[in-house]
């Protein structure tokens, strides 16, 4: 079983909105990813979780805020983002030590009003 | 500054042959290698990995072939199926190191290529 599982999967919100996006694994992996991808570009790494810790912030804009709440979960806090932060985010998650393979959902495409 | 480059954006190939899928990279502390495979509006899916320790690794109908000399890499996908018609990733990883990244792999993808399998 190599599912990642994120809501909602599409999401429509304003510049002054708050919201947030779900990731749920329970393949007992012990890092989880967020990416972001815009059209024809690779996905872009923006943060990694490992052992529920953050260990990676690939200087993302403070208007994104992960959390960690358990290892099993991930969100991404949004807010007041803007209309060039509209793509598809991508959840992904890895087993441990040694293990290059990152498993990926099916995404949420936000749109920013 | 693209780290991993996939020259080709688009690739057709006919049902039956063999599609080949070219991956160039130019850290030379890239260890490990992957391709993912990704159909519109859904996550990537990964399909097959090499590590820099091996020049061949096989699963069913896909290969890659790693040459570290000339830091190439490429997936050979044979016989296509229209399936297979989808937006092709190659990732590269540094050796994996603890404690500095913990269990966390960092993935660095390729600009992508679109292959069309055609009947």
């Amino acid at each position: 079983d190599t599912e990642v599982t994120q809501t909602p999967k599409h999401l429509v919100m304003g510049m002054t909105n708050k919201k947030s996006l779900k990731c749920e694994q329970h393949m007992g992996h012990r890092a989880m990813y967020w990416y972001k991808q815009k059209a024809k570009k690779p996905p872009e790494l923006m943060f990694v979780y490992s052992y529920e810790k953050l260990s990676i912030n690939e200087s993302v804009p403070s208007r994104f805020s992960p959390e960690c709440p358990n290892s099993s979960l991930l969100n991404l806090h949004l807010h007041a983002l803007q209309p060039e932060d509209s793509a598809l985010y991508l959840c992904a998650s890895s087993q441990g030590p040694g293990q290059y393979e990152q498993y990926f959902g099916p995404g949420t495409r936000l749109t920013v009003t | 500054d693209q780290q991993v480059k996939q020259n080709s954006p688009s690739l057709s190939v006919q049902e039956g042959r063999i599609s080949i899928l070219n991956c160039d990279y130019t850290n030379s502390m890239f260890d490990y290698f992957l391709w993912y495979k990704k159909y519109p509006a859904e996550g990537p899916t990964f399909l097959i990995s090499i590590s820099s320790i091996k020049d061949k690794n096989e699963d069913g109908r896909f290969t890659v072939f790693l040459n570290k000399s000339a830091k190439h890499l490429s997936l050979h996908i044979v016989p296509s199926q229209p399936g297979d018609s989808a937006v092709y990733f190659c990732a590269a990883s540094p050796r994996f190191e603890r404690p500095a990244t913990g269990t966390a792999s960092k993935l660095t993808f390729g600009t992508g290529t679109r292959l069309q399998v055609t009947l």
